[in-house]
């Protein structure tokens, strides 16, 4: 079993829809990363979390550390949101990736 | 302004012929990852630099080896390329490992071999 699994695997939205990314884990962590990564591109760090929530633009992450379990939202999504989105946990030395969540969000 | 810098964004190579890929970074992190990501699969630590202390993962082939001359500069060097190795690799950067930093990635070589 996977440190981190993440839910969807793949996930297509129409413009302007509440778009929600799961992410659930099994190994004790003292944060946990939010990336972005564009096709053919370098990753982009959106948020890293070790409790509660936080906002950037559009962008919604949280973060229950009882149940090991994290949530990315986008609201009022937009096309150029379009990116695979990676959940990572930060270990002693290292990330852990999850396999990452293909979002395509269609005008 | 760029903070993580890679060069060259795409390199060919042949066969066995050895490259080098660069990564330098403008935020006097201490630390500098090299990850190796293949199509539709997640990012793949090779090693880190914490300063000058270099830490390889147990399953990075030898064939993978890298340098820090510096503080800004990283270079991974691959001795005689295969064909398993065509992949996109990142560098990225932080200030301290293991406790909880962004870190700070570069946008990636892609290297295909021929």
């Amino acid at each position: 079993k996977n440190e981190v699994e993440q839910s969807p695997q793949n996930l297509t939205a129409q413009e302007g829809e509440f778009i929600t990314i799961n992410c659930s884990y099994s190994v004790g962590i003292s944060a946990l990363h939010w990336l972005q990564q564009h096709p053919g591109g370098g990753i982009v760090s959106l948020f890293m979390l070790s409790s509660g929530k936080k906002k950037h633009g559009r962008l919604i992450a949280t973060i229950n550390i009882q149940e090991k379990h994290s949530s990315l939202h986008i609201t009022a999504s937009h096309p150029r949101d379009s990116a695979v989105y990676i959940c990572a946990l930060q270990g002693a030395q290292k990330l852990v990736f999850g396999q990452g969540t293909r979002l395509t969000i269609n005008p | 302004d760029a903070m993580v810098i890679q060069n060259p964004r795409y390199q060919v190579t042949q066969f066995g012929k050895p490259v080098t890929l660069s990564c330098s970074q403008t935020l006097n992190h201490n630390v500098m990852y090299w990850y190796q990501q293949k199509s539709s699969q997640a990012p793949k630590l090779l090693f880190h630099y914490y300063d000058k202390d270099f830490n390889n993962e147990a399953d990075t082939p030898d064939n993978f080896q890298s340098r820090r001359p510096n503080t800004s500069f990283c270079f991974l060097d691959i001795r005689s390329p295969g064909l398993g190795d065509a992949a996109m690799y990142l560098c990225a950067t932080s200030r301290v490992s293991g406790g909880g930093d962004t870190q700070y990635f570069g946008p990636g070589t892609r290297l295909t071999v021929l």
